[in-house]
Parts: C-alpha cells; sequence; structure tokens
C-alpha cells in the first residue's frame, strides 16, 4: 500500500519553542518534499531532498532547516517557532524525474501562538 | 524562475454546467504541467499531468490542453457534478529535476 504518512496531523506550540514534524513513505521513493499551505499562496516549497542526506533549498526555506538519515525519513524542524510559521505542513514523496507524481501525506496543522 | 497563476482564488457553479478553470505558466524551459485536487480535509493527489507527445489528458471526466504558444494548461469538464467541489491546483516541473511549482490554488463549488 503507497502511502505517505506524517506526525503529528495536529500541534500547537508557543512561540520560540522547538517544533519536529515527521514523514515517513513505503515506496522507497528517492525524492522527498516539505511544502506549506497557506490560503491564496498555495503550496510552497520549502524544502526537497534527492536522497539520504542530499538536500536542496526550496522557495522559503527560511526560519526551517531538515534531515533525512535513511530514505524513508524526512524530518522538517523549526528552530525556536514563530507566530508566521503557523499554516498546513505538507510533506510529499516521488520517484526522481520532472513527469513523476508527488504523493502527500495528510498534513500537519500547525499553531505556533 | 518559474511562476504558474491561478486567476480565479474561487469558482462556484451549478451542478451539470461546464467547468473551465485558469492555468497560466512561465518557465525558462519547455515544462511539464499537472493539475492536483484536494478534497475537504485531505491530502492534495495528482488529477491529470501533460503528455510528451501532445496527447490529451483525461480523467474522471476532466480533460487539459497544453498550448505552448500560449503557456496555458487550462482544466476543463464538461459538466459539474457535487462530488468535484474541492481545491485544484496547477503546476509545473522543469526538465532539470524533480522540483514542482504550484500556483495559488482555484476552490470550485459546486452547487445543486
Amino acid at each position: 500500500d503507497m502511502k505517505v504518512t506524517q506526525m503529528p496531523r495536529y500541534l500547537i506550540k508557543r512561540m520560540g519553542e522547538n517544533v519536529l514534524l515527521e514523514c515517513g513513505q513505503d515506496m522507497s521513493h528517492e525524492t522527498m518534499y516539505w511544502y506549506r499551505q497557506d490560503p491564496g499562496l498555495g503550496l510552497q516549497l520549502i524544502y526537497i531532498s534527492y536522497d539520504v542526506d542530499s538536500n536542496s533549498e526550496g522557495d522559503i526555506p527560511k526560519g526551517y532547516r531538515v534531515s533525512r538519515k535513511k530514505r524513508e525519513h524526512f524530518s522538517l524542524i523549526l528552530d525556536s517557532a514563530k507566530t508566521n510559521q503557523t499554516s498546513v505542513y505538507f510533506c510529499a514523496s516521488s520517484l526522481t524525474g520532472s513527469q513523476n507524481t508527488l504523493y502527500f501525506g495528510a498534513g500537519t496543522r500547525l499553531s505556533v501562538l | 524562475g518559474d511562476s504558474v497563476t491561478q486567476t480565479e482564488g474561487l469558482v462556484t457553479l451549478t451542478e451539470g454546467l461546464p467547468v473551465m478553470l485558469n492555468c497560466t505558466y512561465q518557465s525558462t524551459y519547455s515544462p511539464f504541467l499537472f493539475w492536483y485536487v484536494q478534497h475537504l480535509n485531505e491530502a492534495p493527489k495528482l488529477l491529470l499531468k501533460s503528455f510528451t507527445d501532445n496527447k490529451r489528458p483525461e480523467h474522471q471526466g476532466f480533460h487539459a490542453t497544453l498550448h505552448k504558444s500560449s503557456s496555458s494548461f487550462h482544466l476543463q469538464k464538461s459538466s459539474a457534478q457535487l462530488s468535484d467541489s474541492a481545491l485544484y491546483y496547477c503546476a509545473l516541473s522543469d526538465n532539470a529535476g524533480a522540483k514542482l511549482t504550484f500556483g495559488g490554488g482555484t476552490r470550485l463549488t459546486v452547487r445543486p
């Protein structure tokens, strides 16, 4: 069963706290992504990972970092979260290549108070 | 850099009427175009994507035609159904790698 799993689904944090969002996939996809979704702005790419320890910044990397130590896991870290990082975060994975389909997780709704 | 524009943020239709959601793009290369659909409280998933051989992709009654001359990939369906109510994203992928750039999304609401 092809699946991308995100944990947790909902998270409330205070400004200045550290946040860890985790993502796993069971399809052995090389490429994994973190996007955030905001009304009117669509899905904005934070980071892309082409394989273990091969990560690149997306369009809005500031305030975020990532870790990929195993092909099936990709973590998003917010060091000292800010209120403007309140959003819905989606993880996705795909085979490498420009025509390949992205498979998305169910999302994590993060509120930073 | 690459960009995707979806001019309508919100489209409301009556069931049975035709659907057309606009998508235009800017890209240095000749990109691949995609439509993703996200139903309420679900993850986005692929609806259809452009082919390299200019075939018109179709899925679940939806189709889209890539017009390179006008840099457009509009999504169409002849008759809207209530179950089509969702958020629709147009996206492009360049030829260099796997990076996908999304438009701002169009929320389609189909009324009885």
